[in-house]
């Protein structure tokens, strides 16, 4: 089975920094990534899939990249509203591991 | 527009069973799968469960695998997990979420829509 790390455990940055979270998986997965955003108390939300392709509706201040077993997430500038914990999770095959997350706080 | 509800969530004692439901709308329903997800409290995302769009392959976590089942209901657009032999570990909120399947890639198994989860406490 494929694990998934990611790092930092958590941060705090002031609204406008630049932001970068990397996520390692424990075999190349190609880039079958997804990004998951998950504001306290709320369902959890789908940011970025294929590594760096963003869904529709997400703010292009976030962004991914990597391929293989090394992957990045970037907020280009920190909002408030961009408080959440953020996991990745890899889709190259069950199990559908996720990462432990990473908490964003201002 | 998407929706999925799940329902079902309880208090039940260890070894107990549950069925949770997680009733979907706005796609058609044969043509996508279905993950389930759940949430400890205070904690992280678990992958638990995924059942391919036409319901011939089912996944699972090591964690549920014996104890947890798939099934879903055609005629209702409804998707199933029975829960057998509870523990106080699987309690937490349990998400079902719709994979996107059609993303351009040769896999888009990642999980585009969420329900809005459902409890389920395990405790004597």
């Amino acid at each position: 089975d494929i694990q998934m790390t990611q790092s930092p455990s958590s941060l705090s940055a002031s609204v406008g920094d630049r932001v970068t979270i990397t996520c390692r998986a424990s075999q190349g997965i190609t880039n079958y990534l997804a990004w998951y955003q998950q504001k306290p108390g709320k369902v959890p939300k789908l940011l970025i899939y294929a590594a760096s392709s963003l869904q529709s509706g997400v703010p292009p201040r976030f962004s991914g990249s990597g391929s293989g077993t090394d992957f990045t997430l970037t907020i280009s500038s920190l909002q408030p509203e961009d408080v959440a914990t953020y996991y990745c999770q890899h889709y190259n095959g069950a199990p559908f591991t996720f990462g432990p997350g990473t908490k964003v706080d201002i | 527009q998407v929706q999925l509800v799940e329902s079902g969530g309880d208090v039940v004692q260890p070894g107990g069973s549950l069925r949770l439901s997680c009733a979907t709308s706005a796609f058609t329903f044969n043509t996508y799968g279905i993950h389930w997800v759940r949430q400890a409290p205070g904690k992280g995302l678990e992958w638990v469960a995924f059942i391919q769009f036409d319901g011939t392959n089912k996944y699972f976590a090591d964690s549920v695998r014996g104890r947890f089942t798939l099934s879903r209901d055609n005629s209702k657009n409804t998707h199933h997990l029975q829960m057998n032999s509870l523990r106080t570990e699987d309690t937490g909120v349990y998400y079902c979420a719709k994979e996107n399947r059609f993303c351009g890639g040769a896999k888009c198994y990642f999980l585009d829509f969420w329900g809005q989860g459902t409890l389920i406490t395990v405790s004597s």
